[in-house]
């Protein structure tokens, strides 16, 4: 069983949906929660960040970890093409871990205009 | 403009014949990385710096070396390539190593190495 479960779709919406992304994990000892966007032939850029439990906004991004069902979130509202990518939920351990990143398998996001 | 700049984008060769993947940040940063990316399995760690002179294996080592002689730069080298070494590859650097008392330092990553090995 790998540490970190996302479906890789692809997840097909119309523009204006809301998206919601999701992400299991197994390792209690996670801390740091992440979420990466990748474009397609570029490299992941960190979206949003959140530290042990609860939701963070920002813009029409939201963030949100549930620590006792292991289980994070990543919704889009008003969803836009220029959103379609590939989102990667990434991990780490707490306050003594060195910085190691586990990373799901990623997500393929495709809003249709 | 900060940023990670990997060499080349591209690259096809046969089994055997050495290479070397360039990396390097403007950033000042002291941790740099090196991911494979491959299908159904994510972004997997090969190596990692902590700083000058230091490099650790991450998860899946095996067929790759590095070397950290200067802070801005982190080559990754396939001494002898093999036909499973064709991936996607991403270097990538971040400002600290540790998240924890220092909080959380986001990784940067380049554009990535397309590699075949055929």
């Amino acid at each position: 069983q790998k540490e970190v479960e996302q479906d890789p779709g692809p997840l097909s919406v119309p523009e204006g949906a809301i998206v919601s992304l999701n992400c299991t994990y197994s390792n209690s000892a996670f801390q740091y929660f992440m979420w990466y966007r990748q474009y397609s032939r570029k490299g992941p850029e960190l979206l949003m960040y959140t530290y042990s439990s609860g939701n963070k906004e920002d813009g029409r991004f939201t963030a949100q970890v549930d620590k006792s069902s292991k289980y994070i979130s990543l919704f889009i509202r008003d969803s836009q093409p220029s959103d379609s990518a590939t989102y990667l939920c990434a991990m780490s351990g707490g306050m003594d871990s060195s910085y190691k990143l586990i990373f799901g398998s990623g997500t393929r996001l495709l809003v249709r205009p | 403009e900060a940023q990670v700049t990997q060499n080349p984008r591209y690259l096809i060769t046969v089994t055997g014949k050495k290479l070397t993947v360039t990396c390097s940040q403007n950033m000042n940063h002291e941790y740099m990385s090196w991911y494979r990316q491959d299908p159904g399995l994510g972004l997997r760690q090969i190596y990692y710096s902590m700083n000058v002179e230091v490099t650790d294996k991450g998860d899946v080592p095996e067929g790759y070396k590095v070397s950290r002689k200067e802070k801005r730069n982190f080559p990754l080298i396939l001494e002898s390539p093999s036909p499973n070494q064709t991936s996607l590859y991403f270097c990538a650097s971040s400002l600290t190593a540790f998240g924890g008392r220092q909080g959380h330092s986001p990784l940067h990553f380049g554009n990535g190495t397309r590699l075949t090995v055929t």
